[in-house]
């Protein structure tokens, strides 16, 4: 079974340049969610999707940031435009169950976003 | 708000040596707590999770922590350090929304 695969696994950009990430969960994943890990911080929860429905969005920083999960299968988040501060590392995770809090959520490889 | 707390950017053992990596929790209601790692170029891997079952939960390659509600803490431990063993440990809490708060990571180095 294929695990949580991210695209790309790197990204330097331009500082007001447009960047889009993509996540693809484990087939059959009702959850994805979306982190990210600034240098030396830790791992922050940005937003979280049941099916193709946004189930919280509390943690995106600012309206820079556009979430969207097409069909309940892959998701998106696009940076536009792109800001020194959101370099870092941004990580993808799914998880089976909708009600379950304890189901395992597995990580993808990250997609490290470089802004210059 | 739940959070939890590293205690130790790095950790250095020897091969061989016992591994403890600490890690603190603060919470209102019972947590649920994970401890997650990341190998070099790899994504996070589950090592294991308490989940109120058993305080003592055995994980994957060794590994084991023990929940103590006395000492909120959810300290991860090896009896024996292996060379492959080197890379970032994440303790978490999970809120009932189902997003993982994270530590800071504790980086575990293994020298020969």
């Amino acid at each position: 079974e294929a695990g949580v695969t991210q695209f790309p696994s790197h990204s330097v950009i331009e500082k007001g340049q447009t960047v889009t990430l993509r996540c693809d969960p484990i087939s059959g994943h009702d959850n994805l969610y979306w982190y990210r890990r600034v240098m030396g911080k830790e791992i922050k929860f940005l937003l979280h999707f049941v099916k193709e429905s946004k189930q919280d969005e509390s943690g995106m920083p600012n309206n820079r940031f556009l979430a969207e999960r097409t069909g309940g299968t892959y998701s998106t988040l696009k940076v536009q435009p792109a800001e020194l501060e959101d370099s870092g590392v941004y990580f993808c995770a799914s998880s089976q169950g909708a009600d379950r809090v304890t189901d395992t959520q597995y990580f993808g490889p990250g997609t490290r976003l470089t802004v210059l | 708000a739940q959070s939890v707390t590293q205690l130790g950017s790095h950790v250095s053992v020897s091969e061989g040596a016992l591994v403890l990596l600490r890690c603190n929790y603060s919470s209102s209601v019972p947590p649920y707590l994970f401890w997650y790692v990341q190998y070099p170029n790899q994504g996070l891997q589950l090592l294991l999770k308490y989940t109120s079952a058993a305080t003592l939960v055995k994980g994957i390659n060794g590994f084991e922590a023990e929940f103590k509600k006395s000492e909120t803490s959810f300290h991860l431990t090896k009896p024996s350090a292996h060379m492959s063993d080197a890379a970032e440990y994440f303790c978490a809490v999970i809120t009932g929304f189902q997003k993982l708060v994270f530590g800071t990571g504790t980086r575990l180095l293994v020298s020969p």
